[in-house]
């Protein structure tokens, strides 16, 4: 099985709801990406887990709240967000252990429009 | 400053015909890796290759080559018969310090979009 998978396919939430994004892979990758994507922009890295603990987080503002339950599973918790936060969410997984050819694999991703 | 530069931002070409694409890079750390991904309008992004600065040999995949010349830090894409299928987005991408044993975080260029025409 080399696919990650998300859920849900398409989002639209409102500035006062909280809603969630869920990632799951059964790779047995132990790194789990999120990603943001506008328009015609490239994946811009918001954070990483690396053995379920957070190692990376790129100054994300705190109304996005990853999570890693275990290593197969990475969700997004997201609250009083913006309309500027509107974009594609993209979760990726690798093994953490970089050695040589070791790509991320991405998901189909979460296109999120806020109201 | 950019650290990965794409300097095409749409390329045209024939159905059959072989294209190149466009990469340059900027790093001071002598163990990186440089990737390409394709990213259809269906949004997900589908890896393509990959080539290590330790690498001797330019990396191939099937249709797809890198031509890697470290000195000028260039790892352009060359798609050989390209296909009405590959007309998509393509972004560069580097990872740098392969061997740290952490997570890897890619930098990406800011892509190509490539159509082919009949």
């Amino acid at each position: 099985d080399t696919e990650v998978t998300q859920t849900p396919k398409h989002l639209v939430m409102g500035m006062t709801n909280k809603k969630s994004l869920k990632c799951e892979q059964h790779m047995g990758h132990r790194a789990m990406y999120w990603y943001k994507q506008k328009a015609k922009k490239p994946p811009e890295l918001m954070f990483v887990y690396s053995y379920e603990k957070l190692s990376i987080n790129e100054s994300v503002p705190s109304r996005f709240s990853p999570e890693c339950p275990n290593s197969s599973l990475l969700n997004l918790h997201l609250h009083a967000l913006q309309p500027e936060d509107s974009a594609l969410y993209l979760c990726a997984s690798s093994q953490p252990r970089d050695r040589g050819h070791n790509e991320q694999f991405f998901g189909p991703g979460t296109r999120l429009t806020v109201l | 400053a950019q650290k990965i530069t794409q300097t095409q931002p749409g390329m045209f070409v024939q159905e059959k015909e072989a294209v190149t694409l466009d990469c340059t890079y900027d790093t001071s750390d002598p163990s990186y890796g440089l990737f390409w991904y394709k990213q259809p309008s269906s949004g997900e992004m589908i890896f393509l290759i990959y080539q290590g600065s330790y690498d001797q040999q330019n990396a191939t995949e099937g249709r797809y080559s890198l031509n890697f010349q470290k000195a000028r830090k260039s790892a352009n894409l060359v798609i050989s018969a390209s296909q009405l299928g590959d007309s998509a987005m393509y972004f560069c991408a580097m990872r740098e310090g392969v061997n740290t044993g952490t997570a890897s975080k890619l930098t990406f260029g800011t892509g190509t979009r490539l159509q082919v025409t009949l």
